[in-house]
């Protein structure tokens, strides 16, 4: 049974950056998509960005080079870092699990909310 | 940059109703579409990937269908537990998603 869970600071002062990590339990990380979606209060979802082990990393341009997203296999999690937060980064972060090819999250975490406010 | 865009921004029904969400692309990208139901204060869950094949587990009553840039969410009869929010998304490499489509009960 394969399992997320998101953790990290609920609250970032605006400027800082956002840490967040998700772990993963029930499969490797070497295998599958694994990516951040975020959720603004009230609103639709928004893909952050997306990895696979050894290759290429795919962000939102929206998001104007400030997220980074980086593996730890030793761990079995992944990290999202987003620097030069403001208010309007204020979201429940979600990790989630993608197949190859096709992205689409059939796994997701429980999210957690991050509120930017100092 | 790739659109997403879904109709109606809410539809009202009442249980047993035939439901029905479009979902537009702003460019042809196949049948790579996937179909998410959410619910307040939980995390999306995957109905629907490659425009119509159903996730495991996901109740038959769902189903979609649709090519190129036009793509519907069919909900054959509604039942209690699918008022939700719903929400297409392109499963290309950039992986945006529609704004959403909440369903209420009426």
């Amino acid at each position: 049974q394969v399992q997320l869970h998101e953790s990290g600071p609920g609250l970032v002062k605006p400027s800082e950056t956002l840490s967040l990590s998700c772990s993963v339990s029930g499969v490797s990380i070497i295998s599958y998509y694994w990516g951040w979606i975020r959720q603004s209060p009230g609103k639709g979802l928004e893909w952050i960005g997306y990895n696979y082990y050894g290759g290429p990393i795919n962000y939102n341009p929206s998001l104007e080079s400030r997220a980074t997203i980086a593996l730890d296999t030793s761990k079995n999690q992944f990290a999202l870092k987003v620097t030069s937060v403001t208010a309007a980064d204020t979201a429940v972060y979600f990790c989630a699990r993608s197949h190859g090819g096709l992205i689409f999250w059939d796994e997701w975490g429980q999210g957690i909310p991050v509120t930017v406010s100092s | 940059d790739l659109q997403m865009t879904q109709s109606p921004s809410s539809v009202s029904a009442s249980a047993g109703d035939r439901v029905t969400i479009t979902c537009r692309a702003s460019q042809d990208i196949n049948n790579w579409l996937a179909w998410y139901q959410q619910k307040p204060g939980k995390a999306p869950k995957l109905l629907i990937y490659g425009a119509s094949t159903l996730h495991i587990g996901v109740p038959s009553r769902f189903s979609g269908s649709g090519s190129g840039t036009d793509f519907t969410l069919t909900i054959s009869s509604l039942q209690p537990e699918d008022f939700a929010t719903y929400y297409c998304q392109q499963a290309n490499s950039f992986p945006f998603f529609g704004g959403g489509t909440k369903v209420e009960m009426k």
